[in-house]
């Protein structure tokens, strides 16, 4: 097994565009994960999903954004109408929860530039 | 809310000197993990520490957890290059999403 992989790595695009990022996690995760960091900072918890169910979601995650598991396999992530301040680092992660620790893997990130 | 905590920020070394970064959280936390990130890269899990007391160890990196005192420790001996990094400590409220710390640069040099 190769990892959490992520794709684009880099995406620069202008304000107002649509963009949307995909993520393939580990393939018996059964939990994906969505964090933003900017830098300087620690990543910050956008959303997560158990196989197919998204279950939560951070208050971050304004109506602009919107991410789906369809099969509860791979993931993509929606920013919709982009604005400066969403240019960041979107990193995903997964792991297999169950009983005792259930460790985050993380992918090596989407970065996202809005000029 | 589940608010993490790192001291100090940034941490610039000497090859073989030893020191501790401090990772200090608010309420509850489920697990503390400690991870490493280098420039451009993504996380990398180094420890899950689980109950109080725990202490787990990796080459020159040494982690441990108080619950009581909600402080979770990184202990660096004989620091050389290749620790260089920003290392994250993260806090786990209900089992689900990660709750990290700013994250402490550090930077060891011959």
């Amino acid at each position: 097994d190769t990892g959490v992989s992520q794709d684009p790595r880099h995406k620069i695009t202008k304000r107002g565009q649509n963009v949307t990022f995909r993520c393939d996690p580990i393939s018996e995760h059964n939990r994906l994960y969505w964090y933003r960091q900017t830098l300087g900072q620690g990543p910050e918890f956008l959303t997560y999903f158990q196989n197919e169910a998204q279950l939560e979601k951070s208050r971050l995650l304004s109506d602009r954004f919107s991410a789906e598991r369809p099969k509860g396999s791979f993931s993509t992530l929606e920013i919709q109408r982009t604005e400066q301040g969403d240019s960041a680092m979107y990193l995903c992660a997964s792991s297999l929860a169950g009983q005792g620790p259930h460790t985050q893997y993380f992918g090596p990130g989407t970065r996202l530039t809005v000029l | 809310e589940l608010k993490v905590e790192q001291n100090p920020l940034f941490l610039s070394m000497q090859e073989g000197k030893n020191y501790t970064i401090y990772c200090n959280y608010s309420t509850t936390s489920d697990r503390l993990y400690w991870y490493r990130q280098d420039p451009g890269k993504s996380l990398e899990s180094l420890f899950v520490l689980l109950s109080n007391g725990a202490v787990k160890q990796e080459g020159r990196l040494m982690a441990s957890l108080d619950t009581k005192a909600r402080l979770s420790t990184l202990h660096i001996t004989a620091a050389v290059h290749d620790l260089s990094a920003t290392y994250f400590c993260a806090g786990e409220p209900y089992g689900n999403k990660l709750v990290f710390g700013a994250g402490t640069i550090l930077r060891v040099k011959s």
